[in-house]
């Protein structure tokens, strides 16, 4: 059973530097064809995609958000790691963690979520 | 970047009625479109793959057609379960991209 879990602050001050982990069961990020990756969802508004990092570490950014994002694998303890420098009010969102299947290549696993709030 | 519009916003229907919702894409995707369900505070599921392919558990009453820059997710016969925000999403480029989202509520 394929599970992702978000973890990080709740709350950033502008300008600060956003750090989430991703925490994952139930495959292998070292399994040829997978990948994970990063969508976030202002309220009421919708999704965006981030990032991606495939089993090979091959990185996709989204073009408008590249110079601020870092995504980051570390297969061996099952975790994916976004940071996201400068953050602004605009990044006020829930943030989600998604699996990349490899046969389906689309996002067949998402976690929970987690509302990130940037306020002063 | 290829842009996704999703129509109608907003469909209001009543269980039993069949929903069409439509995706253009501002250029070609071929068939590498996914449409998903999103609820209220849960987040999306993966519904259709590839355009036409029900992802695993996904009833028969959700189908998608279409190809290219036109597409289509059909729901046979509301469910009281389906009024929700559905999506869709292509891969053909990088970056990947969604539509802005079609709710369909209760009438």
């Amino acid at each position: 059973q394929i599970t992702l879990k978000e973890s990080g602050p709740t709350l950033v001050k502008p300008t600060q530097t956003l750090t989430l982990t991703c925490t994952f069961s139930g495959f292998s990020l070292s399994t040829s064809g997978v990948g994970v990756g990063w969508i976030r969802q202002p309220p009421g508004k919708a999704l965006e995609w981030l990032a991606l990092v495939y089993w090979n570490d091959d990185k996709r950014y989204s073009p408008s958000l590249k110079s601020r994002l870092t995504i980051t694998k570390h297969a061996s303890i099952h975790q994916v790691v976004l940071t996201m420098t400068t953050m602004d009010p605009v990044d006020t969102a829930t943030y989600y963690c998604v699996h990349r299947d490899q046969w389906l290549a689309y996002f067949d696993y998402w976690g929970q979520g987690t509302l990130v709030t940037v306020s002063s | 970047e290829i842009v996704l519009t999703q129509s109608p916003a907003t469909l209001s229907l009543s269980p039993g009625e069949r929903a069409t919702l439509s995706c253009r894409a501002s250029q070609s995707v071929s068939s590498f479109l996914a449409w998903y369900q999103q609820k209220p505070g849960q987040a999306p599921r993966l519904l259709i793959y590839d355009a036409s392919n029900r992802a695993t558990g996904i009833p028969a009453r959700f189908s998608g057609s279409g190809s290219g820059t036109d597409f289509t997710l059909t729901i046979s016969s509301l469910e009281p379960d389906d009024f929700a925000v559905y999506y869709c999403q292509q891969r053909s480029n990088w970056p990947w991209t969604f539509g802005q989202g079609t709710k369909v509520d209760i009438k």
